[in-house]
């Protein structure tokens, strides 16, 4: 069974900050790779995602994908309020079309 | 955007109720997710479908049992709750592999 692993727990940085989270993942073999933002009270929504090997940049957002290393993840660039969010990281293992997701990052930003 | 709406939002169950949550997608997507969320525990997969009359187990089914009649609809029944299944429930779709899932608002469930 895929194990999908997050750190850190929780992130707190001034406004302006540049940040990364990140997530590990135990099928090699994975296919697919996805950051869920969720803000308080509200439901996740999909923010960004990637298939190979690489980076790809939307925006302030970069998503950074190392296979061989069964690691991903998300660095965010000049912090904003509305960037406070739990971040939750999703793969897709090999033969399926379910997502296993992460428990997540808790971002904020200091006040 | 994909529309998904979840009924009831909040409800109150007493222990060894029946409780059903309901699923709406009115986006044509074959695949329809229910998933529960708990503090530390993130998003777990509860039960999920491919498409009407199909269901399959996710990673924590014990004690759900979930219907698709139709491509629209996916419900998720509890039939005797219990205090352990109060959390924040989330039903979702999408379409294709590993394509992007979207989530309704949510349903809250207290079992008293």
């Amino acid at each position: 069974q895929q194990k999908v692993q997050q750190s850190p727990e929780s992130l707190i940085v001034p406004e302006g900050a540049m940040t990364s989270l990140n997530c590990t993942f135990s099928d090699s073999a994975s296919q697919y790779f996805a950051w869920y933002r969720q803000h308080s009270g509200k439901a996740p929504k999909a923010l960004m995602s990637i298939f190979s090997n690489g980076e790809k940049e939307e925006g302030r957002f970069t998503i950074h994908l190392n296979k061989a290393s069964l690691h991903f993840s998300l660095h965010i660039r000049d912090s904003q309020p509305s960037d406070s969010a739990l971040y939750l990281c999703a793969v897709r293992g090999t033969g399926s079309n379910r997502l296993t997701f992460g428990k997540g990052t808790k971002f904020s930003l200091i006040p | 955007e994909a529309a998904v709406t979840q009924s009831p939002r909040n409800k109150v169950a007493v222990t060894g109720g029946k409780v059903t949550l309901s699923c709406n997608q009115t986006n044509n997507h074959n695949n329809m997710y229910w998933y529960r969320q708990d503090t530390g525990h993130g998003l777990r997969l509860i039960h999920y479908s491919y498409g009407a009359g199909s269901t399959e187990k996710g990673d924590i089914p014990d004690g759900y049992k979930a219907s698709r009649p139709s491509q629209e609809n996916f419900s998720l029944i509890l039939e005797l709750a219990t205090p352990s299944q109060t959390s924040v429930y989330f039903c979702a779709s999408g379409d294709g592999w590993g394509d992007e899932q979207y989530f309704g608002p949510g349903t809250r469930l207290t079992v008293l």
